[in-house]
């Protein structure tokens, strides 16, 4: 069954310090990997897509990285803002219809000044 | 430009009663998604259209659930004889060419339905 799991659950971290977040996924056959962020309230909006042969793509303050032989990706954040808090999301695409996108439950991280 | 729209933002509803939810789309935008996304849990795939017609509907979670796409734009998800286990907020998603590949997908804000 493909799976996408991720952690930790929730993160609380001070104004201003990195942190990483952890995605792990039994999807195949695997297409491309995406990172969202999800504000309270409002729909995701995508961070990063990243396919087969990319291990690490950034956009500002976000880096993701995948390692396709361990299935796993992780999302960096550095110098964290109060803007930062919300729910991150790792969605998985098995590039077979998109009945097999498959949805992590999230990391929700709060940014406490 | 304008995002994609959802209505209504929050809709009550007795058990037993049909509900409408409707997603404008990014103009332009050929593929549109909808999502259903519950408490505590990951978002969850419903189906998917391509223009007017719905390649993938093999998400949607039983025969009360229902969505058209009209004009290949505005589309309405349907929920006939709702259940309180319906109650999730609906997702609605657009992205410019659909298919596979990495064809970005843009989210509304969610319709919050509840179903006492």
């Amino acid at each position: 069954k493909n799976q996408v799991e991720q952690s930790p659950q929730s993160l609380i971290i001070l104004e201003g310090k990195n942190c990483t977040l952890q995605c792990n996924y039994t999807v195949s056959p695997f297409s491309n990997l995406r990172w969202y962020k999800q504000d309270t309230g409002r729909g995701p909006v995508s961070l990063t897509i990243m396919t087969f042969s990319e291990n690490t793509k950034s956009n500002g303050r976000y880096t993701a990285t995948l390692d396709a032989d361990t299935k796993q990706s992780s999302l960096h954040i550095t110098a964290s803002q109060l803007s930062d808090s919300a729910s991150y999301i790792c969605v998985v695409s098995a590039g077979e219809g998109y009945s097999t996108l498959t949805f992590g439950k999230g990391t929700m991280l709060l940014v406490s000044p | 430009g304008a995002g994609v729209s959802q209505s209504p933002s929050n809709k009550v509803t007795e058990k037993g009663k049909d509900v409408e939810l409707r997603c404008d789309p990014i103009s332009g935008h050929t593929a549109l998604y909808w999502y259903r996304q519950s408490l505590g849990q990951g978002l969850e795939f419903l189906i998917y259209f391509q223009g007017n017609s719905a390649p993938d509907k093999s998400g949607l979670p039983s025969d009360r659930f229902s969505a058209e796409r009209t004009g290949g734009s505005v589309s309405t998800l349907t929920i006939q004889r709702t259940q309180q286990e319906d109650s999730a907020v609906y997702l609605c998603a657009s992205s410019p060419r659909g298919g596979q590949g990495v064809d970005e997908q843009y989210f509304g804000p969610g319709t919050r339905l509840t179903v006492t």
